[in-house]
């Protein structure tokens, strides 16, 4: 079986400009998270979306945005990118929701911005 | 609101050695928690998880792990560590009704020869 899977792997991008991360669950999963990783900091909660539909976002401003699709894969924006942007940005999902408890990870997409 | 504590960044053992990571929880209601380990270039693996019952649990790859309430800790162990178990440990917390994961700041291990 498939595990979680991201793409691209590395992505280089220069201030002001747009980058999109994709993700796709473990088949069966309906809920994807989104985290960022950036040197130091540990993860940090960005985006839950549950059934097409965004149910909780962390701290973040409003230029990180995404999307779920129909078949649950799920799709990362982040406009305007900063340097303090640069960061692994992990996605995981799970069964219908956090209550099932467990996370699977991808290995993550590894933004940097110049 | 819920965190996570880990105390110690960076821990050095011997190959061999027993490894001891520290995890402290703040959490008002009844917690779900699990420790994860990131290898280099990898995402996160989980290694254990706590959710009722007893209080020791056992994991992947000869780790364990004691929730202890009073002390609001969940320390994972390891009796005889191998090279290969170099890697970023993280403990994360969540509960029914919450809709994520909060993780620490994570922990590096390095393992000497």
């Amino acid at each position: 079986e498939a595990g979680v899977t991201q793409s691209p792997t590395h992505l280089i991008k220069t201030r002001g400009q747009q980058a999109t991360l994709r993700c796709s669950p473990i088949s069966g999963h309906t809920s994807v998270y989104w985290y960022q990783q950036a040197l130091g900091l540990g993860l940090q909660f960005l985006l839950w979306y549950d059934e097409g539909e965004e149910r909780n976002r962390g701290n973040f401003p409003p230029r990180f945005s995404g999307r779920q699709f129909p078949n649950y894969s799920s799709e990362l924006n982040v406009n305007a990118l900063e340097l303090e942007d640069s960061a692994l940005y992990l996605c995981a999902s799970s069964l219908a929701g956090p209550n099932t408890g467990e996370l699977f990870f991808g290995e993550g997409s590894r933004l940097t911005v110049l | 609101a819920q965190s996570v504590t880990q105390p110690d960044i960076h821990i050095t053992v011997s190959e061999g050695a027993s490894l001891e990571l520290r995890c402290n929880y703040s959490y008002g209601a009844t917690p779900y928690l699990f420790w994860y380990v990131q290898s280099p270039g990898q995402g996160l693996q989980l290694l254990l998880k706590y959710f009722s019952g007893d209080t020791l649990v056992q994991g992947i790859k000869g780790f364990e792990a004691e929730f202890k309430r009073s002390q609001s800790s969940f320390n994972l162990r390891k009796p005889s560590v191998h090279w290969s178990d170099a890697a970023e440990y993280f403990c994360a917390v969540g509960a029914v009704n919450d809709y994520k994961l909060s993780f620490g700041a994570g922990t590096t291990v390095t393992v000497r020869a």
